[in-house]
């Protein structure tokens, strides 16, 4: 079964910094892209950025929103995706998800970042 | 970036009654690999995105029958037949043929 699980989230002030982690299971983890993506309450979804797969290099995109100031990694020895958030702004603050491949067949259950002074 | 611009904002529909959600792109969805990455979604309350629909019209297993897609290029459709109460939420159109790839505003399905 794949699971996608969040963790990380919470209150930081603005200009702060914050990793987001993703527990993937289920699957193999290195065949697949992996996203981010965001949500701010009652809004829609917003994504984020991608990290390929091991035949695609590892390599990343980027929402322009975000670029430069969010990272998107991953440790395939640990299954683990992250999401590295630099210079947080206070329409950063969001519930954030990971989820799998290019059309997003499984998501996680979301971590809430809210971005506050 | 692409708009995807979905419509209408929201449907109150009786249990039994059929609606279709109408979702339009700036641009065509048509990717380099021929294939049209238009996905639908249902976030029911409190939880997160599931797709339902890939690639316009595919049907993600455990999909009820009721569902389907539609469509090409620029403009696309969700339409579900005889509407249970387990269906409210709000239903995502989202692109992932161009970069960044982006969700439409969403349809809030309310049942009567």
């Amino acid at each position: 079964e794949v699971k996608l699980l969040e963790s990380g989230g919470g209150l930081v002030q603005p200009g702060g910094s914050m990793r987001l982690s993703c527990a993937a299971s289920g699957f193999t983890f290195t065949d697949f892209y992996m996203y981010w993506i965001r949500q701010p309450a009652g809004k829609a979804p917003e994504w984020l950025g991608f990290i390929r797969n091991k035949a695609n290099g590892y390599t990343t995109e980027y929402n322009p929103s975000v670029k430069g100031r969010f990272t998107i990694s991953r440790d395939n020895t640990q299954n683990m995706l992250y999401l590295q958030m630099n210079t947080l702004r206070a329409e950063d603050t969001a519930t954030y998800y990971c989820a799998r491949r290019r059309e997003l067949d499984y998501w996680g259950q979301g971590v809430m970042v809210t971005v506050s002074s | 970036d692409v708009v995807m611009t979905q419509t209408p904002p929201s449907l109150s529909v009786a249990i039994g009654q059929s609606v279709s959600i109408s979702c339009k792109s700036s641009q065509s969805l048509v990717a380099s690999d021929k294939n049209t990455y238009l996905n639908w979604l249902l976030q029911s309350p409190g939880r997160s995105p599931k797709r339902l629909i890939y690639q316009v019209s595919k049907l993600d297993s455990g999909v009820p029958d009721r569902f389907s897609g539609s469509g090409s290029e620029k403009d696309f459709t969700l339409k579900i037949s005889r509407v249970e109460a387990e269906d409210l939420g709000v239903y995502y159109c989202l692109q992932g043929t161009h970069l960044p790839h982006t969700f439409g505003s969403g349809t809030k399905l309310e049942i009567k």
